[in-house]
Order: C-alpha cells, then sequence, then structure tokens
C-alpha cells in the first residue's frame, strides 16, 4: 500500500517565525520526493525536490530520512505570501502519490 | 517560461454524458498525467502516459475513463459517461524525466 500522512494543521504562526512540516510514507520502495504548494482553488506549484543529503533554497530546508521513511520541510522567516498548503508528494516509478496536505497561515 | 495549459477553465456537464478535458503539455516534455481532487480533499492520480501509452493507472481510472495523445501538442481525458462524483479539479502535468512535475491550471468539472 502506498500511503503519505501528513498532519493537515493548520499551522497559524506569525509573520518572521520558523516552522516545519512532516511527511511519512509507508512504501520504501520509494524513489522521489517533493515539497509542492498549493494555493487555494489553485494547481500545485513545485517547491523543491528532497534529496537523500538534504537541500536548502534560501528560506526552505527540506531534509529526508530514508530509514524512518518521512520527510521534512523547514521555513525560516516565514512571509504572509507563505500561507498555502504545503502537500508532500512521493514517488513510485510512474506513479506519483501526494499526502492531503499541511496548511499554514502566516499571520501579521 | 513554459507552462502547461488547460482547456476549458470550467465544464459543465449533466450525468451520463461524455466529457474531454484538454491539455497541452509543455514541449519538450515526455511524460504526462492527469490527477483529479474533489473539493477539499487531495490530490489524487488517475493516470501517466508515455511513448504513446499508459504507463501506470490508479483503481480510480476504471473503464470510463481514457486518454489520448492525438496529436504532438494535446493530451486529453475523455469521461465516457460522468457520474455526479466525478465532480471534481482535473489537473494535468508534464515532466522530462518522470520527476519534477508540472501542472497545469485545471479544469473544474462539475457533473449535474
Amino acid at each position: 500500500r502506498k500511503e503519505v500522512e501528513q498532519d493537515p494543521g493548520p499551522f497559524n504562526v506569525p509573520e518572521g517565525a520558523t516552522v516545519a512540516f512532516n511527511c511519512t510514507y509507508s512504501n520504501s520502495a520509494s524513489q522521489s520526493f517533493f515539497w509542492y504548494r498549493q494555493d487555494c482553488r489553485k494547481e500545485p506549484k513545485l517547491l523543491m525536490s528532497v534529496y537523500s543529503s538534504g537541500n536548502e533554497d534560501g528560506r526552505f530546508t527540506a531534509q529526508l530520512n530514508r530509514a524512518s521513511q518521512y520527510i521534512s520541510l523547514l521555513i525560516r522567516d516565514s512571509k504572509l505570501s507563505d500561507s498555502a498548503t504545503y502537500l508532500c508528494v512521493v514517488n513510485y516509478g510512474q506513479n506519483f502519490v501526494f499526502g492531503p496536505g499541511t496548511r499554514l497561515s502566516v499571520l501579521p | 517560461e513554459p507552462e502547461v495549459t488547460q482547456t476549458p477553465s470550467h465544464q459543465v456537464t449533466q450525468m451520463g454524458q461524455e466529457v474531454i478535458l484538454r491539455c497541452v503539455p509543455i514541449s519538450n516534455h515526455l511524460y504526462f498525467y492527469w490527477y483529479r481532487q474533489i473539493l477539499g480533499q487531495k490530490v489524487e492520480f488517475l493516470v501517466s502516459f508515455y511513448n504513446n501509452e499508459i504507463s501506470e493507472k490508479s483503481e480510480i481510472f476504471d473503464d470510463q475513463f481514457s486518454v489520448e495523445r492525438p496529436d504532438g501538442s494535446n493530451f486529453t481525458l475523455k469521461i465516457r459517461s460522468t457520474k455526479l462524483e466525478d465532480s471534481a479539479m482535473y489537473f494535468c502535468a508534464s515532466t522530462r524525466e518522470a520527476n519534477e512535475q508540472f501542472f497545469g491550471p485545471g479544469t473544474r468539472l462539475t457533473v449535474l
């Protein structure tokens, strides 16, 4: 069974805060991992791929722990524009499984 | 910047009717996908398509669904006899190397 789990939130944080999301996946055969963001009634947009060594893109840091089968996303110095739903995506061959998403609201 | 486009943006149909949703993937991409998202729920994989054939499909993608790449640019999803529960947002996505996907803006399908 291929499942991806996320805390649905919402996470309500003040501007400038650091916030972290976790995601767990059930199938150890998974190959690739991604974080997407989705604004209300819009399409998912790729935020970043997640590599085994971890990767950083500006205020965003992603980590992968294959042994424990979880992926994390850290957002530093959060902005109002970061308010969205963050989707964890795991790839098995040609099948991409989406988590239910974690909703973030950054408050002024 | 190249992008995936989808038409129509909103389709309203009667139960039992056939609908065709259209997508134009990014031109040098090789892998194409359809997803659906029922309002308030998660994005669900329907089907992937590569080299002019289906490479994988989910249990949602039953005999009522079909996909086609009729020419070098379009990628379509057909639902033969729509049901009320087919009402959802349908997203098309494409990727060059089966990794980072780029999504179209979606077609909202409403079945009455």
